[in-house]
């Protein structure tokens, strides 16, 4: 099955730092744009970062500029999100998604399953 | 930023017409797509450049969108319809995705 597979959620105290992965399973991400998508408990869509398929572009949402950063290694195939200065409204699940193109700013076309990130002491 | 204003829920019987909107300013502008999330389940794409469908997506979906407002059509609706529906659009001016709150549509 072509999909996208999150790692590296998990529960983290207020302040501490994780860094979630994506990878393709049946489809490529390298090359292709990714951004993470996270959802909180019962709550909506929130766009989180976005990196072109070079890498050479990044976006950030204000509610995360400063924090996060968005990486990727085309020769590993995946892309990371290194999380700092967690908070408990970073409580989520935490998507990827991957956009049809190398970076003209497309739909998200395939999506993982999502990896949970708890934040709580 | 940007916002795009979503109704909360809509309700439609089985057979009938759903119209799920999505409103910005301008966003007649901007290129909608729409995003189906079932329970359990990550998003998926249903519409995308305002009208378009993937293949696998019933041509019951369709969209449209001009002015201020952007719509997702879903004829003939059926009970595997039912779930949350997201309107998404790139706010260039701030360099940000943005989602809509999402329309729970309930058959």
């Amino acid at each position: 099955e072509e999909q996208l597979v999150e790692s590296g959620g998990g529960l983290v105290q207020p302040g501490g730092s994780l860094r979630l992965s994506c990878g393709g399973s049946g489809i490529r991400i390298s090359d292709y744009e990714v951004n993470w998508v996270r959802q909180a408990p019962g709550k909506g869509l929130e766009w989180i970062s976005y990196i072109s398929g070079s890498g050479s572009k990044t976006y950030y949402a204000d509610s995360v500029k400063g924090r996060f950063t968005i990486s990727r290694d085309n020769a590993k195939k995946s892309v990371s999100l290194q999380m700092n200065s967690l908070r408990g409204d970073d409580t989520a699940l935490y998507y990827c998604a991957r956009g049809p193109s190398s970076s003209s700013l497309l739909w998200f076309d395939y999506w993982g399953q999502g990896v949970l990130v708890t934040v709580s002491s | 930023s940007y916002v795009l204003t979503q109704p909360p829920s809509v309700s439609v019987a089985p057979g009938q017409t759903a119209r799920l909107t999505c409103g910005g300013d301008n966003i007649g502008r901007k290129s909608v797509h729409w995003y189906q999330q079932k329970p359990g389940q990550a998003p998926a794409v249903v519409v995308y450049d305002d009208s378009d469908r993937p293949s696998r997506v019933p041509e019951r979906y369709s969209g449209s969108n001009s002015g201020n407002s952007a719509t997702l059509t879903i004829s003939r609706v059926e009970a595997g319809d039912e779930a949350d529906y997201y309107c998404q659009v790139w706010d260039s001016s701030s360099g940000q995705w943005v989602f809509g709150g999402g329309t729970k549509l309930t058959v």
